[in-house]
């Protein structure tokens, strides 16, 4: 959408933090939501998915946090490593299977050793 | 298991050649097909897609057009190129979109000079 030109927000933390990284979604109609990781020069790669009759779910380090009140989806990465740097894309789904996805403008995550 | 392949990886070409990015898939049939593009240090910007043979839905206006001329081969091209069109350029698939959303190529760097 329109947030393809900006430049992605920045979110530094150190080595074994928790971090966060917070979406917010467009559509109150989305009802299957994804988290991608994109690292440098790659194309993205699947995390973790959720859908709307969930608030949560856990995956290896990873947690991803519905608030469908808000539209506001978060990712949770416990003890984080450099190998977590990366851009982290939100991405939404409300058409049903023959639906796109609609990607969120992305965070670019830094590990600091 | 299902495997999407994009090349060439990189490519420099000068303004006013055309291009020709080429990307299969295998494993599966029928999939839906997606080009994306994205400037350095930005967000996907979905171009074209496609749900089956010569059909192509174009989202931007722009320089380039897409072609699906076998059930898992999607063709992005170009007869002029532009500086602007330098960026980094992705395939996807997806069948079910809610199983996994999509799934992306490697990825193709493109550089206009």
């Amino acid at each position: 959408g329109e947030s393809v030109g900006l430049h992605l927000p920045t979110l530094s933390v150190q080595e074994g933090d928790n971090s966060i990284i917070n979406c917010a979604y467009s559509n109150s109609a989305s009802d299957y939501f994804i988290w991608y990781k994109q690292e440098s020069g790659k194309g993205p790669q699947f995390i973790i998915d959720i859908r709307s009759n969930m608030d949560k779910r856990q995956g290896q380090r990873v947690t991803v946090l519905l608030n469908k009140t808000v539209k506001h989806l978060s990712l949770q990465i416990a003890a984080t490593q450099p190998g977590d740097s990366a851009v982290y894309f939100c991405a939404e789904n409300y058409g049903g299977s023959q639906g796109n996805l609609i990607f969120g403008k992305g965070t670019k995550l830094s590990v600091k050793p | 298991s299902q495997t999407i392949h994009q090349w060439p990886a990189t490519l420099v070409q000068p303004v006013g050649s055309p291009l020709s990015l080429e990307c299969t898939v295998e494993g599966t049939s029928n999939p839906n097909l997606y080009w994306y593009r994205q400037a350095a240090g930005r967000g996907l910007q979905l171009l074209f897609y496609s749900v089956g043979i010569g059909q192509i839905s174009s989202e931007v206006p722009q320089n380039l057009s897409a072609s699906r001329p076998q059930d898992r081969q999607f063709i992005l091209s170009s007869k002029k190129l532009l500086l602007s069109d330098s960026g980094f350029y992705l395939c996807a698939w997806s069948v079910q979109v809610r199983d996994y959303g999509y799934t992306f190529g490697s990825g193709t760097r493109l550089t206009v000079v």
